[in-house]
């Protein structure tokens, strides 16, 4: 069964640096996110992405964070300067978005980003 | 503001026995449910879903109820097992487009032999 699928699993870094997680969605998905869960708290929306722009962003989305899809296959979250609250697992999401397919969001094994 | 509320962190079940998991929403633009299983340093997998023209939907051992008016979802496992030990988050959202999902806090569901 296709599923999304994040790299590296695990990334740390010191604060001020700059990092990319990458994920691969399902291919054919239309729709891809991200999503944080610091810990012990929530799942969290940060951003959508259909038709290689941003479609909707949550206010922990600011100027650090941007999006790219560089190729056919990946989907990047950069954050420009890491700060000690940027810890957290994230989490990459896909969704067919095609007329009659359905609304779920699936989602990948997620990346822990640990910013020392 | 937590547009959607799991107010149970846990619930312990016998094996064998039903699960019973809530969730309420404050959103009245909400139109899509689902809920997640997820367990420790996992992502979360998709379980079930309803969209908000129905009140009930069913696959296997999962059941989510949709009570609009009420504002509340349910979801039943029945009957329980060892494997559904995990957390359940409850998600939303407004349907259509590229809507981010919104999330409860989540229930720690334990299944007791």
């Amino acid at each position: 069964e296709p599923e999304v699928t994040q790299t590296p699993s695990h990334q740390v870094t010191q604060m001020g640096q700059e990092v990319i997680l990458r994920c691969v969605p399902i291919s054919n998905h239309l729709y891809f996110y991200w999503y944080r869960q610091i810990l012990g708290q929530k799942v969290e929306f940060l951003v959508s992405f259909y038709n290689n722009e941003i479609s909707e962003k949550s206010e922990i989305f600011d100027d650090q964070f941007s999006v790219e899809r560089p190729d056919g296959s990946n989907f990047t979250l950069k954050i420009r300067s890491t700060k000690l609250e940027d810890s957290a697992m994230y989490f990459c999401a896909s969704r067919p978005g095609l007329a009659g397919e359905t609304d779920t969001q699936y989602f990948g094994p997620g990346t822990r980003l640990t910013v020392l | 503001d937590q547009q959607v509320k799991q107010n149970s962190p846990s619930l312990s079940v016998q094996e064998g026995r039903i699960s019973i998991l809530n969730c309420d929403y404050t959103n009245s633009m909400f139109d899509y449910f689902l809920w997640y299983k997820k367990y420790p340093a996992e992502g979360p997998t998709f379980l079930i879903s309803i969209s908000s023209i129905k009140d009930k939907n069913e696959d296997g051992r999962f059941t989510v109820f949709l009570n609009k008016s009420a504002k509340h979802l349910s979801l039943h496992i029945v009957p329980s097992q060892p494997g559904d030990s995990a957390v359940y988050f409850c998600a939303a959202s407004a349907g259509g487009g590229a809507d981010g999902l919104t999330f409860g806090k989540g229930t720690h569901l334990i299944i007791q032999p």
